[in-house]
């Protein structure tokens, strides 16, 4: 099925750094989410996006819905041991598809003490 | 709120047997549920979407009658694999979709990890 391009694959960073990561898609959503999954458990709403333009926080994570609705990035400053785990955005279509996500492939982040 | 817990959390079992899975909405009614399949360190694949009082929508290549899907009330829907075989092992994940109307953002369970030996 279709999927988000969702970059960088993995990364590895210190404790302290700033992270970024980003998703870009051919098509349009009406609604941008991201997502954290932790090992053996399901993922976590971490930020929703309803408008394009749109620059949201939630701690030290910040997102933005990009102008033309077809990208998203993800901001996490001042990076964490416990931020580890795979981070999924997701664009939620609407329409006769009302609410189904479409995912990307997956950041891995990996964070050093 | 927004709470969606998934149970078994874990199921092992012999080949050919099925293995219901439940998807239950605690603290809001949610006429349409998800179902995903997820294979390790990849994505959330969509199996089908579940709609309460009426027939699941399968997405291209999903067997309807290999993942059989029962979306009986505003709070439970259910996910059988049938006749289960070792290339089933999976994690299996549901959704549900808060009410509110517009593009409400789906909440997740916590998985089921399926191992047919």
């Amino acid at each position: 099925g279709q999927q988000l391009n969702q970059s960088p694959q993995s990364m590895f960073i210190q404790e302290g750094e700033d992270v970024s990561m980003n998703c870009t898609s051919s098509s349009i959503f009406n609604t941008w989410l991201w997502y954290k999954q932790d090992p053996g458990e399901g993922p976590v709403l971490l930020i929703a996006l309803y408008k394009a333009g749109e620059l949201t926080s939630n701690g030290r994570l910040t997102a933005q819905f990009g102008i033309t609705r077809k990208d998203s990035f993800l901001n996490i400053s001042a990076s964490i041991p416990s931020d580890v785990g795979i981070y999924f955005c997701a664009g939620q279509e609407g329409g006769t598809s009302y609410g189904k996500l479409t995912f990307g492939q997956g950041t891995i982040l990996t964070v050093h003490p | 709120g927004a709470v969606v817990s998934q149970h078994p959390s874990r199921v092992i079992c012999k080949s050919g047997t099925s293995v219901k899975i439940e998807c239950r909405s605690l603290d809001f009614q949610a006429t349409t549920m998800f179902w995903y399949r997820q294979f390790p360190k990849k994505s959330l694949m969509l199996m089908a979407t579940s709609n309460e009082g009426s027939k699941a929508t399968y997405e291209q290549g999903v067997e309807k009658d290999k993942f059989l899907i029962n979306h009986a009330s505003l709070t439970l829907s259910t996910l059988t694999v049938t006749s289960a075989h070792p290339e089933d092992s999976s994690f299996y994940i549901c959704s549900a979709t808060a009410p509110g109307g517009g593009n409400q953002p789906q909440h997740f369970g916590d998985g089921t990890r399926l191992s047919i030996l």
